[in-house]
């Protein structure tokens, strides 16, 4: 089974600079996706960014970039010149991609982290 | 606005009660994924539904189920209700069609349920 871990409970950044929110995970399959999701206090689950797993290139959305290192299983999210409004719990996901190797129909399930809560000081 | 919407937004009733949380997937959608997110468990997956069937179970207890109806709307049933069961549901939809390599989930803001 695939497992997610953010081994970071709580981070905190001054307004305009630069955190690293850390991942890894656990798979044996060879296609597979991670996201980042933001929580702010509404609740409500957004999307920061996706990286594709045969894709070597790190993704990047605007301030959001991540570090994804295949090998060691790792996918770490840096937020750059850090907002008021970026203060939320984060969560790292995973999901099978179509051609993994561990076949069956069910490949659209996310399996999440236990979040990050990131705080921001002005 | 994610496009999916999840009725009631807030649930509050008492132990041994029924249920029933409603989802409608964004227009389009096929696929309907339902979420439990509680402070001891944290966000887990409980099943999936596609264009009406059943395609996979994560960690739904046997006291709840769910079924995805011809409009493609979802609902998530939970019975015999247990103090645990607080938490906050969410549904999510996504496309999932074969070739379509993002299939982005899209997640509703998520009904909170008190049993009290």
């Amino acid at each position: 089974a695939q497992t997610v871990t953010q081994s970071q409970p709580e981070m905190s950044v001054q307004e305009a600079e630069t955190v690293t929110l850390s991942c890894t995970y656990d798979t044996s399959e060879s296609d597979y996706y991670l996201f980042w999701y933001k929580q702010p206090p509404s609740r409500q689950m957004i999307l920061v960014i996706r990286q594709e797993a045969y894709k070597q290139q790190n993704a990047t959305e605007n301030r959001f970039s991540v570090n994804f290192q295949k090998a060691a299983k790792s996918f770490s999210l840096k937020i750059s010149d850090s907002q008021l409004g970026d203060a939320a719990m984060y969560f790292c996901a995973y999901r099978r991609g179509i051609r993994s190797n561990a076949g069956g129909t069910s490949y659209g399930k996310l399996t999440f982290g236990q979040g990050t809560i990131l705080t921001v000081h002005p | 606005d994610s496009g999916v919407t999840q009725t009631p937004k807030h649930l509050i009733t008492a132990t041994g009660q029924r249920v029933t949380l409603r989802c409608s997937p964004r227009s389009g959608d096929l696929s309907v994924y339902w979420y439990q997110q509680s402070l001891d468990q944290g966000l887990q997956f409980l099943i999936q539904y596609y264009n009406g069937e059943e395609r996979a179970k994560g960690n739904i207890l046997e006291r709840f189920s769910a079924q995805q109806f011809p409009d493609l709307h979802s609902e998530l049933n939970l019975s015999s209700l247990e103090l645990g069961d607080s938490a906050l549901y969410f549904c999510a939809s996504s496309v999932e069609m074969s070739g379509r390599a993002r299939n982005e989930q899209f997640f509703g803001p998520g009904t909170r349920l008190t049993v009290l």
